[in-house]
Order: structure tokens, then sequence, then C-alpha cells
């Protein structure tokens, strides 16, 4: 169980395009999401945290208008870069938190590699 | 400050040469500490939550333990496909579940 699931797996695209990922729970519900942002050789980097149905938490640092955040159900959660650009290139992660007795667990899918042209 | 380091940053070993990597955190109010598995080009694979002190626990070759200060992940006869990062994290006490993550050991096992 607690599988989730990222599309597309690779995208490449030219600067000043829009590209969305998706995010899906596909075995369970998450009311909430989280979207991270790893550079070669180094650990995650949190953007945001989705709630379903309500707004999403940016970290500091990260441009809302930038990297729009749709967690519009239970089982889906989009990311869209807007206005790519070359240093948007990077590999993009989401995860789905499954509620616990004593804490959460974060299952993560497995990943988006954005490049940027 | 919440933080979490984790030593060393890479570890070779030959197949079958069992050891452990560290993983040491200062939090306040440990709600529970995590530990990954990520391969290159994959998102990070669930292994194991410990919740307090004293508390273990394994699957196949991996044993997990904590203290109140640190967590350490035991590899026992390590295979070639034991090699990855592991990543360790942890989540404070009054969070938005939100993790807090170590920069990862990336483990080598040499046939």
């Amino acid at each position: 169980g607690a599988v989730v699931s990222q599309h597309p797996s690779r995208v490449i695209c030219k600067s000043g395009t829009s590209v969305k990922i998706e995010c899906r729970s596909l075995d369970f519900q998450a009311t909430t999401m989280f979207w991270y942002r790893q550079f070669p050789k180094q650990s995650l980097m949190l953007m945001a945290t989705s709630n379903e149905g309500s707004k999403a938490t940016y970290e500091q640092g990260v441009e809302k208008d930038k990297f729009l955040i749709n967690h519009a159900s239970l089982t889906l959660s989009t990311l869209t870069v807007t206005s790519a650009h070359p240093e948007d290139s990077s590999f993009y992660i989401c995860s789905a938190r499954v509620r616990g007795h004593s804490t959460d667990t974060q299952y993560f899918g497995p990943g988006t590699r954005l490049t940027v042209l | 400050e919440d933080q979490v380091t984790q030593s060393p940053e890479a570890l070779r070993l030959q197949e079958g040469e069992s050891s452990s990597l560290n993983c040491s955190y200062t939090v306040s109010g440990l709600r529970g500490l995590f530990w990954y598995r990520q391969d290159p080009g994959k998102g990070p694979e669930f292994l194991f939550t410990l919740y307090s002190a004293g508390e273990e626990k394994e699957k196949e070759r991996l044993k997990a333990t904590l203290t109140k200060k640190e967590s350490f992940l035991h590899i026992t006869a390590p295979k070639p496909e034991d090699s990855a990062t592991y990543l360790c994290a942890v989540q404070a006490g009054g969070s938005n579940y939100q993790l807090i993550w170590g920069a990862g050991t990336k483990l080598i096992i040499k046939p």
C-alpha cells in the first residue's frame, strides 16, 4: 500500500513555457501532500505543503506565482512551473502524508526531472 | 534550532562487510525519526519509523535503532543492491507534519 505516482517522469521544455506535474496517491486518500525540489548530490528541499481544498503553504524563498500548487481532490495535487527558465531545471518530488497512530509517514513519488532549455 | 546530521557522507564497503550509518538530531519534542532509501533518479523509499528511545526495527539486512540523541542504521552482510543514499529525517513535536532532513549517506557496496 501507500503508492504515490508522478507524471511525467521527465519533461524538457523551452524557456518561457509552463509545465504541469501531477502527483497522485493511488491506494489511499491524502489530505496533505508535499512538494520538494532536489539538486544533484543534495538532500530534499521542501517547497510547499499542499492541503486538499485550501491554499498551499509555501516555504520561505519559494515564489507562489511561479510554482502554482492545486490540491483539488484527496488523491491529486499538481505543481505548475510557470514561465520556466533554465534555473528551474531540477528534480521535483512529491510526497503524500499517511496518518498514523503516533505520527504520520510521508510516501514519495518517483520524481519528475525537469529540463528547461 | 532543529537539526539533523548524518555521517559519514559516503561509505564504501565490500560485499558482506557489515557497518553502521549515523543520524544525530537535535529537535524539540521528537514525534518520529524516519529512514528512507533513495536510488539515483528516484524518489525516496520509506524504510522505518522510530518513535522513542530504545526502539528497534528490522527489515532484511537493515536494522534501525534510536536513542535520545541519535539513530543508527545497521547493515549486516550487505549486497551490491543495497547501494543507495540513505536519508534520515525527523518530525518535531507541534510541527505541521514537515520533516527535517539530513544530507544523507551514500552507501556503495562493492562485489
